[in-house]
C-alpha cells in the first residue's frame, strides 16, 4: 500500500463547476500536507500548504485536512479551463524543506469550456 | 528570477549508454532534490542534498544511479549503464532548508531508453 493514495482520474467537469479532489494517507505521523499543480510537460508547482487539520483558503482554492480520517481534499470553485492539469497531493512528517515529501500519483483534471 | 533549470529537456539513448542529467538550482537555495516520475509509481524522491552534501539517498534504485553536487549551483544525476526501465521524467527541485518554504521544481528531463 502506498503511503499516499490518490484517484488518478481523469476527472472532466464543465467550466464553472466546483471540483473536489481527494487523497488518503496511511501514516498518522504526517503533519504537513500540500497540493501541487502540474501542467503538461512542466514541473509541479505548489498550490496550497497546510499544517495539521483544518481548512485553508486561497482565492478559488480551499484545502482541507481531516487527520481523524486521514483524508486530504482540495476544492476548486468556479473552475476554469486554465485549471486543467494534474493535481498532486503530498504529505510530510515535518515542515522543513528537507523533510521527505510523499506524493500521490496525481489526478488529471479537465475543465471543459 | 530564474527558476530551477534542467538540461537536457529530452534525452533518447540506447540501452547500456551512460546518461547524465543536469540541474542548476535557484540561487541561494541550499537544498536540492532529485525525483523520478512515472505513470505507475508517480513522483518518487531519489536523493536530496543539503549544503552540497547528500543527506538521504535511500530512494536511489540501484548502484547504476549516482548523483553529485560539486557546488551550490550545479548537480548531476548519472545512470550507467542505462536500461529501458529507467525511462521516466526526472525532476530536480530546490528550496531553502531553514524555513517552511516549498520545493521549487524544474521542468524535468524526459528520458527514453531504447
Amino acid at each position: 500500500q502506498k503511503e499516499v493514495e490518490q484517484d488518478p482520474g481523469p476527472l472532466s467537469v464543465p467550466e464553472g463547476a466546483i471540483v473536489s479532489l481527494n487523497c488518503t494517507y496511511s501514516n498518522s505521523a504526517f503533519q504537513y500536507f500540500m497540493w501541487y499543480r502540474q501542467y503538461s510537460r512542466k514541473g509541479p508547482e505548489l498550490l496550497m500548504y497546510t499544517y495539521s487539520s483544518g481548512n485553508k483558503e486561497d482565492g478559488r482554492f480551499t484545502a482541507q485536512v481531516d487527520k481523524s480520517s486521514k483524508y486530504i481534499s482540495l476544492f476548486i470553485r468556479d473552475s476554469q479551463p486554465s485549471d486543467s492539469a494534474t493535481y498532486l497531493c503530498a504529505s510530510a512528517l515535518g515542515g522543513g524543506a528537507t523533510n521527505k515529501l510523499i506524493f500521490g500519483t496525481g489526478t488529471l483534471l479537465a475543465v471543459q469550456p | 528570477d530564474a527558476g530551477v533549470i534542467q538540461s537536457p529537456r529530452h534525452e533518447v539513448t540506447e540501452m547500456g549508454q551512460e546518461v547524465t542529467l543536469r540541474c542548476k538550482p535557484i540561487s541561494g537555495h541550499n537544498s536540492l532534490f532529485w525525483y523520478r516520475q512515472t505513470m505507475m509509481r508517480g513522483l518518487e524522491l531519489l536523493i536530496y542534498f543539503n549544503n552540497n552534501v547528500p543527506i538521504d539517498d535511500s530512494g536511489m534504485p540501484e548502484d547504476r544511479f549516482s548523483a553529485k553536487m560539486p557546488n551550490a549551483s550545479f548537480s548531476t544525476l548519472k545512470i550507467q549503464p542505462s536500461e529501458p526501465r529507467d525511462s521516466a521524467v526526472y525532476f530536480c527541485a530546490s528550496s531553502l532548508t531553514d524555513s517552511n518554504q516549498p520545493q521549487h521544481f524544474g521542468d524535468g528531463t524526459r528520458l527514453s531508453i531504447l
